[in-house]
């Protein structure tokens, strides 16, 4: 399979507690955004690099919220002192060069479903 | 980014057509107009996108009227496994993110 990867698939944990999520992007997609979806709603951007340069964050990104991707390739989301309000499903989705192709398509993972007790 | 406005939810029948139209009317010059599904789970998944008229692939096809201030999202023929909750996006086409609404749920019944 060869598409858009997050580890792991599911996380409980206790708030107060730090989690961090990975996700792996399809090969040579430069663009990796993160977003958040609550049950019912819809995604809600977070974050974007383009290769390892942050380019874009949310003010849903508080300060206890940090996205890396080091060498432009996959990306970790971390979340210190987790709060109940932090449980929620993370998506990662990754496009490619918009050169590649007319507009810009992103291609989603499957998700972190995070559960903080 | 322009705002879209799509019906809560709708439901249908197999074997049906299926129109699901959003409003944007804040689009802007260079906004193309973007659909995704999503199942209960799973991330979105890219359906269809245009920027003006018409456009058809294998999956559905996207009418744009001259205005651009609205779209529909045309799907021939739902089956039971269309059910889903489906996305209009309206956004530059380098548009470093996309901006959801909380889409229309589409039920398909027997």
């Amino acid at each position: 399979d060869t598409g858009v990867s997050q580890n792991p698939r599911h996380k409980i944990t206790k708030r107060g507690q730090n989690v961090t999520f990975r996700c792996d992007p399809i090969s040579e997609h430069n663009r990796l955004y993160w977003y958040r979806q609550t049950l019912g709603q819809g995604p809600e951007f977070l974050t974007y690099f383009q290769n390892e340069a942050q380019l874009e964050k949310s003010r849903l990104l508080s300060d206890r919220f940090s996205a890396e991707r080091p060498k432009g390739s996959f990306s970790t989301l971390e979340i210190q002192r987790t709060e109940q309000g932090d449980s929620a499903m993370y998506l990662c989705a990754s496009s490619p060069p918009i050169f590649q192709g007319l507009r810009e398509t992103q291609y989603f993972g499957p998700g972190t479903r995070l559960l903080v007790l | 980014l322009a705002k879209t406005t799509q019906p809560i939810s709708m439901d249908s029948y197999e074997g049906q057509e299926v129109n699901i139209t959003c409003s944007h009317n804040n689009i802007a010059t260079n906004d193309y107009i973007t659909w995704y599904q999503q199942f209960p789970s799973q991330g979105p998944r890219f359906i269809i996108q245009g920027y003006k008229t018409k456009v058809t692939n294998e999956v559905a096809s996207l009418f744009i009227p001259a205005d651009r201030k609205s779209s529909t999202l045309s799907l021939p023929r739902v089956s039971l496994s269309d059910t889903a909750v489906y996305y209009c996006l309206v956004g530059d086409r380098d548009a470093g993110k996309s901006t959801f609404g909380d889409g229309t749920t589409l039920t398909v019944k027997p």
